[in-house]
């Protein structure tokens, strides 16, 4: 059975600040998918970044970036320059390659950036 | 490009009651998943549908169930509701199944069960 887990319920960052969220998880495929999603008030789940399994790059975008640790199954979200509009929640999760179709999510991290 | 569209953004029903929703996913994509969200459970996956089928189904009982029309529109059903069933639903779209690009999500229907 693939887990996702994200220990930090909770977090907050000064404006302009950068902050790293926290995700482990566990699969026993070697194909797999990871994702983090952004969830506003607005109820919306909103793909902030991906990465393959077999990339050994970490993925970038713009003021996200990962940290893939792959021996380790870690995978830890940096955002850099934090904006008010950052301000949400945050899931890790995990799709294999397989063919089971679906996503395990996280529990999310609630991200409060401060004025 | 229009997004995931899902309607309706608010549902409030009677225990013992039945309740469809329905979602509309980008145009293109075939693959449709639900997944039922909870203060307590968190995101947990309902069921996938690309080209009519049902091609994984999650742990939920037999009252929730699904399906796909040729459009690629999707809807869900959840027959003799229960308090638990009080939930925000979300659907999901992708061209083929999610990966390796994810996939995109609607807004959202909060179902309240009184």
């Amino acid at each position: 059975a693939q887990t996702v887990t994200q220990s930090q319920p909770e977090m907050s960052v000064q404006e302009a600040e950068t902050v790293t969220l926290s995700c482990t998880y566990d699969t026993s495929e070697n194909n797999y998918y990871l994702f983090w999603y952004k969830q506003p008030p607005s109820r919306q789940m909103i793909l902030v970044i991906r990465q393959e399994a077999y990339k050994q790059q970490n993925a970038t975008e713009n003021r996200f970036s990962v940290n893939f640790q792959k021996a380790a199954k870690s995978f830890s979200l940096k955002i850099s320059d934090s904006q008010l509009g950052d301000t949400a929640m945050y899931f890790c999760a995990l799709g294999d390659g397989g063919s089971n179709y679906k996503l395990t999510f996280g529990k999310g991290t609630l991200l409060t950036v401060n004025p | 490009k229009a997004g995931v569209t899902q309607t309706p953004r608010y549902l409030i029903k009677t225990r013992g009651q039945q309740v469809t929703l329905s979602c509309s996913p980008i145009s293109g994509h075939r693959s449709v998943s639900w997944y039922q969200q909870t203060p307590g459970q968190g995101l947990q996956f309902l069921f996938e549908y690309f080209s009519e089928t049902q091609r994984n189904k999650g742990n939920f009982p037999g009252r929730f169930s699904g399906r796909q029309f040729s459009n690629s529109r999707s809807e869900m059903n959840v027959s003799t509701l229960e308090l638990g069933d009080s939930a925000l639903y979300l659907c999901a779209s992708s061209v083929r199944g999610g990966l390796p690009y994810g996939y995109t999500f609607g807004s959202g229907t909060r179902l309240t069960v009184v």
